[in-house]
């Protein structure tokens, strides 16, 4: 595998239900990030890592949880979620946590709730 | 607070065509400006990057422009083909914070 990867590239949900959504970046990277996209609406950051430390947390509910165990590889775990929430997940990666840095993006996850 | 917008929404042309999109941005502190593309159901490709301090960037069939002082970047595709039906995103970074703000995308439909 190459690039940035994130599985499962769907997943359908129950609003009890909890899951969790993976994300793995081969390029050695630094910098991990977890983005919201929903249907006609601009990209939304929702959290960044540098080095396994969360940096940014962008107002999100807690009802998304994220993990980043190492620099590898980033972990978006959901609970109770609500239809709202529907929407495609997207994982990216950097060098470093720094401006200049191109971003690196996966396939996304594409997440319904019910 | 930065905000970014893409004109058109939606644009189709007959293939060959050459053609602009169009991206602006309220807040002029950018560090670099990002052009992506977006397949269906699919992650972002990169396309070109511009710094603050750059004016152009140029691959292929793909020039992209900066304007930082009026607030707007320009995506050129010459001779375009099928294979450049998309959604084409534009992205700055400001100068303070980590953030990356989207534009909402312009969708592009290029018909044979």
């Amino acid at each position: 595998e190459t690039g940035v990867t994130q599985t499962p590239r769907h997943l359908v949900m129950g609003m009890t239900n909890k899951k969790s959504l993976k994300c793995e970046q081969h390029l050695g990277h630094n910098a991990m990030y977890w983005y919201k996209q929903s249907a006609k609406k601009p990209l939304e950051l929702m959290f960044v890592y540098s080095l396994e430390e969360r940096v940014e947390n962008n107002s999100v509910p807690s009802r998304f949880s994220p993990e980043c165990p190492n620099s590898s590889h980033l972990f978006l775990h959901l609970h109770t979620l609500q239809p709202e929430d529907s929407a495609l997940y997207l994982c990216a990666s950097s060098q470093k946590l720094a401006r200049d840095n191109e971003q690196f993006f996966g396939p996304g996850t594409r997440l319904t709730v019910l | 607070k930065q905000e970014v917008t893409q004109i058109p929404a939606a644009l189709s042309v007959p293939e060959g065509e050459n053609l602009v999109l169009n991206c602006s941005f309220t807040d002029s502190a950018i560090y670099n400006l990002q052009w992506f593309r977006q397949d269906p159901g699919k992650g972002l490709t990169s396309l070109l990057l511009i710094q603050s301090s750059q004016r152009e960037q140029t691959s292929g069939r793909l020039n992209a422009s900066l304007d930082k002082s009026s607030g707007r970047s320009t995506l050129y595709i010459a001779a375009s083909q099928p294979g450049d039906s998309a959604t084409y995103l534009c992205a700055v970074r400001n100068t303070g914070g980590f953030k990356t703000i989207f534009g909402a995308g312009t969708r592009l439909f290029v018909k044979a």
